[in-house]
């Protein structure tokens, strides 16, 4: 069994501070490891995965997200906000190998205050 | 624009009622998926699909069924709608039947309300 907890259903910054999302994991194998984003009336959208090797993996929009096998998390991170920023972020985790489902979780919603 | 189509975007009904959702993947994925977005529930992942063939199973009611045609459309039947069906359905592709090597594709979803 796999799954995803996202500490904090909401996060507050202030535009030019640093973003920290947080995402612990729980997988039987090594887990593949995603980071999407959800703007108002959209989909989701790929923001960064890990699969293998480097365990620092940059996304788009200037984010970036540490693979920590030893504490099991893959926590989002941006050195400065951007009130463009302001969304719904999800964890996601996927077992390597096999038609495996991505699992989900719950969802931060991050807002950026000017 | 993710190349994934769904329709409709929006759909009101009553309860007892039954709809259907509708999805075209992007050009050259086999893979579908769909989602159930609600406010209580979070992101539940409800039935894939791989090239005409259903691949995994989550959450999905047994009022609910999905099937994926030749052309590779998915459409997502809801039967017997509840108050608690309302919610937003994501549907995602993928070129491959497993997602871990990719990433998902979503559509802008479908906005279901039960009343």
């Amino acid at each position: 069994a796999q799954s995803v907890t996202q500490l904090g259903s909401h996060v507050s910054v202030s535009e030019g501070a640093l973003v920290l999302l947080r995402c612990n994991y729980s997988s039987s194998v090594p887990p593949y490891l995603f980071w999407y984003v959800q703007y108002p009336n959209q989909g989701l959208q790929l923001l960064l995965k890990y699969t293998t090797g480097a365990t620092l993996v940059k996304g788009i929009n200037g984010f970036e997200a540490e693979f920590k096998k030893s504490e099991t998390s893959f926590h989002l991170t941006k050195p400065s906000a951007h009130m463009s920023d302001a969304a719904e972020y999800f964890c996601a985790v996927s077992n390597s190998g096999g038609y495996q489902k991505v699992t989900f979780g719950t969802g931060t919603k991050l807002q950026v205050i000017p | 624009d993710s190349g994934v189509t769904q329709t409709p975007k929006h759909l009101i009904t009553a309860t007892g009622q039954r709809v259907t959702l509708r999805c075209s993947p992007r050009s050259g994925d086999l893979s579908v998926y769909w989602y159930q977005q609600s406010l209580d529930q979070g992101l539940q992942f409800l039935i894939q699909y791989y090239n005409g063939e259903e691949r995994a199973k989550g959450n999905i009611l047994e009022r609910f069924s999905a099937q994926q045609f030749p052309d590779l459309h998915s459409e997502l039947n809801l039967s017997s709608l509840e108050l608690g069906d309302s919610a937003l359905y994501f549907c995602a592709s993928s070129v491959v039947g497993n997602p871990n090597t990719g990433e998902l594709f979503f559509g802008e979803g479908s906005r279901l309300t039960v009343l």
